[in-house]
């Protein structure tokens, strides 16, 4: 079957740090861009960040930028995005999201069934 | 940075035709994709590249793309659907993604 399976998400304290993984199955991997998406409670889509199919490349939205890290392990089917210095506004369901193609802009054709980010003290 | 502009919400009542749109600095020039969000469901891609409908999706979707406006259009509404539609560009200025800010379609 194909899918992604996100894991990870929680309860962290503002300032905190925490690591999301999104496990591919069903399909060849390396063969796509892979992406986060996030959506915070009551808002739209927003994008987080995206990683080419070798992952020496990698976009980040601008508030993300210097605090999250995207990375991907292409012998485990796997993507991560490491977040630290997390504040409230980072609350969202994280989406992880796989491409239609090696471009990191290609239209997302499979979505995760997410993982839930709160941050709160 | 790059702003794509949608509707917040759109009413259309059953058999008739909705179209959302999707504002943005010359769209017509980018590549456009669309995504339904129902309650509780992750997105499902609904039209990729301005106007190819993925497998699976109904004929009655369809898509638009030039000058600064990007068009979703379904025909013969159905209750089911009702729910939350985001267009989406890659901005290759700036390599980002970009999401509009959605639009919930109600069907009367």
């Amino acid at each position: 079957e194909v899918q992604l399976l996100e894991s990870g998400g929680g309860l962290v304290q503002p300032g905190g740090s925490l690591r999301l993984s999104c496990a591919a199955s069903g399909f060849t991997y390396s063969n796509y861009a892979m992406s986060w998406v996030r959506q915070a409670p009551g808002k739209g889509l927003e994008w987080v960040s995206s990683i080419n199919t070798g992952g020496d490349y990698t976009y980040y939205a601008d508030s993300m930028k210097g605090r999250f890290t995207i990375s991907r392990d292409n012998s485990k089917n796997t993507i991560y995005l490491q977040m630290n210095s997390l504040g409230a506004g980072d609350t969202a369901l994280y989406y992880c999201a796989k491409a239609s193609g090696t471009a990191a802009g290609a239209a997302v054709d499979l979505w995760g069934q997410g993982t839930v980010v709160i941050v709160s003290s | 940075s790059y702003v794509l502009t949608q509707p917040p919400s759109v009413s259309v009542a059953p058999g008739k035709t909705a179209r959302i749109t999707c504002g943005g600095n010359n769209i017509g020039s980018k590549s456009v994709h669309w995504y339904q969000r129902k309650p509780g469901q992750a997105p499902v891609l609904v039209i990729s590249y301005d106007s190819d409908r993925p497998s699976g999706i109904p004929e009655r979707f369809s898509g638009s793309n030039s000058g600064n406006t990007a068009t979703l259009t379904i025909s013969r509404v159905e209750a089911g659907d009702e729910a939350d539609y985001y267009c989406h560009v890659w901005d290759s200025r700036s390599d980002h993604s970009v999401f509009g800010g959605g639009t919930k379609l109600t069907v009367l």
